[in-house]
């Protein structure tokens, strides 16, 4: 399966602790983008990252969130001292190239649960 | 503020019917793109259909097609001889860059 991986699946934090959450994009792709998913929401943009470039970050919120991409190895979502309401499915997606209107494929997802 | 709403939090249909789901946006843009997809019970987001707000003719993908109207900014799903897989929840989504999702409909295909 070359599709977008994402992993832990699943990752259970208690409050206070760090979340790292891992993207490998498709093999070829360059764009990566993540989303975060309430319950019963839809997704919502977080941020849009090129090769060691962070190309739109205006979803992310101000603190305790931040993102990588770096020339090699996966991108990172990192989320620092983790509440309750940092709980939901983050999906990263990736494309071969950027915007507009380049079809992004999604990862299956890594559901964080704050404790 | 670019929207997307979609009215139907849950719909059901019989085996073999059809169904349209629907879903309106709001923005000021002019070039943009639009997409459904479908997030079965696994939770992973699959891509059903993508249209360009630039083309007239509407997307079709086996069985699923669009009714795209722009100057409505409406974009409806429609579902043909509905499988039993396609018990999901079904997103509709804009943007050029970044995507802006509705809430998603739910979606029941009963034998």
């Amino acid at each position: 399966n070359a599709g977008v991986m994402q992993n832990p699946r699943h990752l259970v934090r208690r409050r206070g602790q760090e979340a790292r959450l891992r993207c490998s994009p498709v093999k070829g792709h360059s764009h990566v983008y993540w989303y975060r998913q309430l319950p019963e929401e839809g997704l919502k943009f977080m941020v849009y990252l090129q090769k060691e470039n962070i190309i739109d970050e205006s979803g992310m919120p101000k603190e305790r969130f931040s993102a990588e991409f770096p020339k090699e190895g996966p991108s990172i979502l990192r989320i620092q001292q983790v509440v309750r309401g940092d709980s939901a499915a983050y999906f990263c997606a990736s494309s071969p190239q950027g915007p507009p209107g380049n079809t992004i494929y999604f990862g299956e997802g890594s559901w964080l649960t704050v404790v | 503020a670019q929207t997307v709403t979609q009215s139907q939090p849950e719909m059901s249909v019989q085996e073999a019917e059809t169904v349209t789901l629907s879903c309106t946006y709001d923005t000021s843009e002019n070039n943009y793109y639009l997409f459904w997809y479908k997030q079965p019970p696994s939770r992973q987001m699959i891509l059903v259909i993508r249209q360009e707000a630039y083309k007239q003719q509407n997307a079709t993908e086996n069985r699923f097609s669009v009714n795209f109207q722009k100057a409505a900014k409406s974009f409806s799903l429609k579902i043909s001889d509905s499988q039993l897989g396609d018990t999901a929840m079904y997103f509709c989504a804009f943007g050029s860059e970044k995507l802006v999702f509705g809430k998603g409909t739910k979606l029941t295909v009963n034998p």
